[in-house]
């Protein structure tokens, strides 16, 4: 059974970056079509989306956060990645990876346990 | 940008009742519209999408229905462990997609 994981610090100094890891384990992350997504909830608020990629290194971003989001794949480990730079207190938040199912609907079926990450000096 | 707005956006309610959650969106988006539950410390988990189609898994009380900018979520009768919040999403303006403010399910 596919599974996502999120890895990385729980904790980031105002101006610096974000950095976090999805590991995909039970099936591999470049056998579909199957995009590879990244969303966040701020403590007690509801959910932003922020980007996706396909393996094939194609990526969609949320507009309002493009300047600063890169959203990388790593085939050979399974493994899609999220950078977050310039990050302030706002960027305090729960970061979910998900799997995105292709085609118009843009849905996230399979989702990760998520990742707290707290942005503080 | 498209907003979504969620009503009510918390609601208490017995097991065995009816439950129906409404999301409105500010301009038509066709049926581009998908439902989330989430619990507690939980991922969210997909119910419903493109208005209507039920997530391989889900229960049968759950239902979707709506297209333009109105939409619902209906629980035809509510199960203990239903109770969650709740999100939508609209995917017509992909790939800015946004999300509902939520609502909360609670226990009478």
């Amino acid at each position: 059974q596919l599974q996502l994981q999120e890895s990385g610090p729980g904790l980031v100094k105002p101006s610096e970056t974000l950095s976090l890891t999805c590991t995909v384990s039970g099936g591999s992350i470049s056998s579909s079509s199957y995009y590879w997504g990244w969303i966040r909830q701020p403590p007690g608020k509801g959910l932003e989306w922020i980007g996706s990629i396909h393996y094939s290194r194609n990526t969609d971003y949320n507009p309002s956060l493009k300047s600063r989001v890169t959203i990388s794949v790593d085939t050979s480990k399974n493994q899609f990645s999220l950078k977050l730079t310039s990050v302030t207190a706002a960027d305090t938040a729960v970061y979910y990876c998900a799997r995105r199912v292709p085609g118009d609907f843009w849905y996230f079926d399979l989702w990760g346990r998520g990742t707290l990450v707290t942005v503080s000096s | 940008d498209i907003q979504m707005t969620q009503s009510p956006s918390s609601l208490s309610a017995s097991a065995g009742d009816r439950v129906t959650i409404t999301c409105r969106a500010s301009q038509s988006i066709a049926d581009y519209l998908n439902w989330y539950q989430q619990k507690p410390g939980k991922a969210p988990k997909l119910l419903i999408y493109a208005a209507s189609s039920l997530q391989s898994g889900v229960p049968l009380r759950f239902s979707g229905s709506g297209s333009g900018a109105d939409f619902t979520l209906t629980i035809s009768s509510l199960q203990p462990e239903d109770f969650a919040t709740y999100y939508c999403q609209q995917s017509y303006s992909a790939p800015q997609l946004t999300f509902g403010g939520g609502t909360k399910v609670e226990i009478k």
